[in-house]
């Protein structure tokens, strides 16, 4: 089986970072993903991660580690336009598998 | 714009009524996907196509009946729903399904909001 967990809603201040913590118990785990998703519009992707470690894309940063099942989204200089929720996704074996996602807030 | 499209983007429809979901990728992809997202719940994956075979039904009602005519286009034929129906229906492509890596990364398209009176 299956289980991804992920804090429902946080809050942040513009201009500063946030980590969104996610932690999955799967039988065959094949990598990791993120996602954004805003209100009302489609998840669009942000990051792959299958080696333990941490990949760096310009201010959205993602780190992994197998032995603990355990990723967060590093998000720093927030921006207004940040506010969305953020999908952990994890591949097992063939499949892909969503957590149930975080609502990010970014207050002025 | 993603590279994938769905239509319609809104679409209400009584119980007794057979309507058709469309989605098309223009990526070049080799397989689709259909997905179910309700308030509150996770992402609920449906159906699975690989080059235009099903590979996965997660135990969706035969209500909900897919086509996958070719690699660039899916269907999601609806009759008789219920009101719990109501969602929004994302469709997504792949490039190499099955394959680990980053090219197993899924683009979504905007999704169909259905609601089902």
């Amino acid at each position: 089986g299956q289980n991804i967990d992920q804090p429902t809603e946080m809050t942040a201040t513009e201009g500063a970072i946030v980590q969104i913590n996610c932690t999955y118990q799967t039988s065959g785990f094949n990598g990791l993903f993120w996602y954004q998703q805003h209100a009302g519009e489609a998840p669009t992707f942000l990051s792959y991660n299958v080696l333990d470690g941490l990949e760096e894309k310009g201010r959205f940063s993602s780190f992994l580690s197998r032995s603990k099942g355990y990723s967060y989204l590093l998000l720093k200089e927030l921006q207004m336009k940040d506010s969305a929720s953020y999908l952990c996704a994890v591949r097992e074996d063939d499949k892909i598998i969503f957590g149930k996602g975080t609502r990010l807030h970014i207050l002025p | 714009e993603t590279g994938v499209t769905q239509t319609p983007r809104h679409l209400v429809m009584g119980m007794t009524n057979k309507k058709s979901l469309k989605c098309e990728q223009h990526l070049g992809h080799n397989a689709m996907y259909w997905y179910k997202q309700s308030a509150k719940k996770p992402l609920e994956l449906m159906f699975v196509y690989n080059f235009k075979e099903q590979t996965e039904n997660n135990s969706v009602p035969s209500r909900f009946s897919p086509e996958c005519p070719n690699s660039s286009h899916l269907f999601l034929h609806l009759h008789t729903l219920q009101p719990e129906d109501s969602a929004l229906y994302l469709c997504a492509s792949s490039q190499d399904p099955g394959l680990a890596g980053e090219t197993d990364t899924q683009y979504f398209g905007p999704g169909t909001r259905l609601t089902v009176l």
